[in-house]
């Protein structure tokens, strides 16, 4: 069975710009969750999606954004990109009450 | 505040050499405490789950266990394919899934031949 895959794996951009990323779960999984992970704050919950619905929220500006397809791929997306925002950005997909599992990553540096 | 704090930030054993990571969390009604490991460059890899009080778990050379308080990650006898960022996480309260975790920082593991 597939992991989850996450593209693109590399990306560099520059302030001001915007971003879209895109995760595709294991196959049958409905539930995708997306989370920054920098060095001084570890693994941070940005948003999750079920059935297309956002479901959940974390504690992040408007500026990140995301959404879920009928097929369960789902994007998200950063607007006017700051310094601040070059992480690795994890995709992570779940089964309805079941553990998560991520995807490799997208690391986003902002110069 | 909901919170969890791995101990320690760093950790390095000899190859043999047992010993135990810890985590421990003040969250309101735990309903699931995760362990994953994370390798450099890669998302992290799921290990277990553990629910309630007294539950534990076994793979390999580790085992998780859990308190009312905190959990532990018991490696016995670590190999060098054991080096690795242990994170633990628990599911965040008032969401109905689990798919909103709260995470520690991590232990950072290096294991000596």
């Amino acid at each position: 069975k597939a992991g989850v895959t996450q593209t693109p794996r590399y990306l560099i951009k520059t302030r001001g710009q915007q971003v879209t990323l895109s995760c595709s779960p294991i196959s049958g999984h409905r539930s995708v969750s997306w989370y920054q992970q920098t060095p001084g704050q570890g693994l941070q919950f940005l948003f999750e999606y079920f059935s297309e619905t956002q479901r959940n929220k974390g504690n992040f500006p408007g500026r990140f954004s995301g959404r879920q397809f009928s097929n369960s791929r789902s994007e998200m997306n950063v607007s006017t990109l700051e310094l601040g925002d070059s992480a690795l950005y994890l995709c992570a997909s779940s089964l309805e009450g079941s553990e998560q599992y991520f995807g490799p990553g997208t690391r986003l540096t902002v110069t | 505040e909901d919170q969890v704090t791995q101990s320690p930030e760093a950790l390095r054993l000899q190859e043999g050499e047992s010993s135990s990571l810890n985590c421990s969390y003040t969250v309101s009604g735990l309903r699931g405490l995760f362990w994953y490991r994370q390798d450099p460059g890669k998302g992290p890899e799921f290990l277990f789950t553990l629910y309630s009080a007294g539950e534990e778990k076994e793979k390999e050379r580790l085992k998780a266990t859990l308190t009312k308080k905190e959990s532990f990650l018991h490696i016995t006898a670590p190999k060098p394919e054991d080096s690795a960022t242990y994170l633990c996480a628990v599911q965040a309260p008032g969401g109905g899934s689990q798919g909103n975790l709260i995470f520690g920082k991590g232990t950072k593991l290096s294991v000596k031949p």
